[in-house]
């Protein structure tokens, strides 16, 4: 079947460093977004991607950066992570934005510690 | 511009009874329109979705919506409530073709026995 992974699913890490979390997902969807989760914000959109070499900067994206070098793979990077990014970071998926109807698929989450 | 509000950010009912999440959105075009569950620890997963076609829209696990233009709703409701519905519920709304949807904060079901 096809799916979104998230790797890793925790991650601890210290102020000023640089941190990757990756994204990939097998049904071959143009369409990807990263959401951050926090208590009383909901889901909060921090970038997305319409296809190969396309990003788009969402509601949240000061201090994270995203590249789209093929179809499966969208990771996320924190140039210079900071505590306020302590969050639970949500990738997901969808079909051809043409269709406007086409629901998210996401993965389980990477919950994100900056100490 | 699309926005979304979740009128409760937490619902609590007895096994067995009847469950109503509100929500309410805005929306310069005509909207789709999604219900999402998340378990705890888990990703989100589509309850059912409102694409202009019928406005009472029928999704997983017994749950359904209606979707009321001059009321700017879209509320979630279940006839009878089960242990396994106690999660968090988000309302989302994506206005044209091409846009990226946008949450609402989330309304807590919790179900007691």
């Amino acid at each position: 079947d096809a799916e979104i992974t998230q790797s890793p699913r925790h991650k601890i890490t210290e102020t000023g460093r640089q941190v990757t979390l990756a994204c990939h997902q097998t049904w071959n969807h143009n369409n990807m977004f990263w959401y951050r989760q926090d208590l009383g914000h909901g889901l909060r959109l921090i970038h997305y991607s319409y296809g190969v070499q396309d990003t788009n900067k969402g509601e949240v994206s000061d201090g994270y950066s995203v590249s789209r070098s093929n179809t499966e793979d969208l990771p996320l990077t924190l140039e210079s992570a900071a505590s306020s990014q302590t969050s639970v970071y949500f990738c997901a998926s969808s079909e051809s934005q043409g269709l406007s109807s086409s629901p998210l698929h996401f993965g389980n989450g990477t919950r994100l510690t900056v100490t | 511009a699309q926005s979304v509000t979740q009128l409760d950010s937490h619902v609590s009912v007895s096994e067995g009874t009847p469950v109503l999440l509100r929500c309410n959105y805005s929306s310069s075009y005509s909207p789709s329109l999604f219900w999402y569950v998340q378990h705890p620890n888990k990703g989100l997963q589509l309850l059912l979705k409102y694409t202009s076609a019928a406005t009472l829209v029928k999704g997983i696990n017994g749950f359904e919506a209606e979707f009321k233009k001059s009321e700017t709703s879209f509320h979630l409701t279940k006839p009878s409530a089960h242990m396994s519905d106690a999660a968090e519920y988000f309302c989302v709304v994506r206005g044209a073709a091409g846009t990226a949807l946008i949450f609402g904060k989330g309304t807590t079901l919790s179900v007691s026995s």
